[in-house]
């Protein structure tokens, strides 16, 4: 079965400074991935998909992640933080079918003035 | 753009109260999914549905029901609440045309309690 494993449950970073939110995935054939983020009291959208196409993937609001098969990984990052960035996010991945998809526990993302 | 609708937002039930919760997509999306969310727990799959009529079980099925009667809306049922449903339940829908390329769109979701 397919997982994700997200580091850190809580990130707090200062307004400008650079985010990161890592992911990694186990998968034994080449994974769908995807970030989510989940504002309060609202449901998850998406942010940015992984394609195979590139393995830079841009996304909305300024985020990014980079795909790196030799780490199993799928980080998030976005250079310069905003305080609207404040929101809980989500790493998943999807199965060959697209009738599963795995979510990592999420990291909340908190940033300060 | 593809809009999911969850009917309520929040709900307050009673212990053994038979709940209802339902969701409609507007995208003719086949597959569709019933998630809960809980602090620390990430999102668990409920049960999803891939055509009408047709249900698979999740992860964490025990306690749940489902009904699809129509392509566009799926119905999630408690039978009998109980204080450890109290939850954030999420709606999610995705097309099964390169379907493992697709993201789900979620509904915004209802935060239920349950006393």
């Amino acid at each position: 079965a397919q997982s994700v494993t997200q580091l850190g449950s809580h990130v707090s970073v200062s307004e400008g400074a650079l985010v990161l939110l890592r992911c990694n995935y186990s998968s034994s054939v080449p994974p769908y991935l995807f970030w989510y983020v989940q504002y309060p009291n609202q449901g998850l959208q998406l942010l940015l998909k992984y394609t195979s196409a590139a393995t830079l993937v841009k996304g909305i609001n300024g985020f990014e992640a980079e795909f790196k098969k030799s780490e199993t990984s799928f980080h998030l990052t976005k250079p310069s933080a905003h305080m609207s960035d404040a929101a809980e996010y989500f790493c998943a991945v999807s199965s060959n079918t697209g009738n599963q998809f795995y979510f990592g526990t999420g990291t909340s993302l908190t940033v300060i003035p | 753009d593809v809009k999911v609708t969850q009917s309520s937002r929040y709900l307050v039930k009673r212990t053994g109260e038979k709940v209802f919760l339902e969701c409609v997509q507007d995208m003719d999306h086949e597959n569709m999914f019933w998630y809960r969310q809980d602090p620390g727990l990430g999102l668990r799959l409920i049960y999803f549905s891939y055509d009408v009529k047709m249900k698979e079980k999740g992860d964490i099925p025990e306690g749940y029901s489902v009904s699809r009667e129509k392509k566009e809306r799926f119905s999630l049922i408690l039978e009998s609440a109980s204080t450890n449903q109290t939850s954030m339940y999420l709606c999610a829908s995705t097309t099964r045309h390169r379907a493992y390329n697709s993201p789900l769109h979620f509904g915004n979701g209802t935060r239920l309690t349950v006393t």
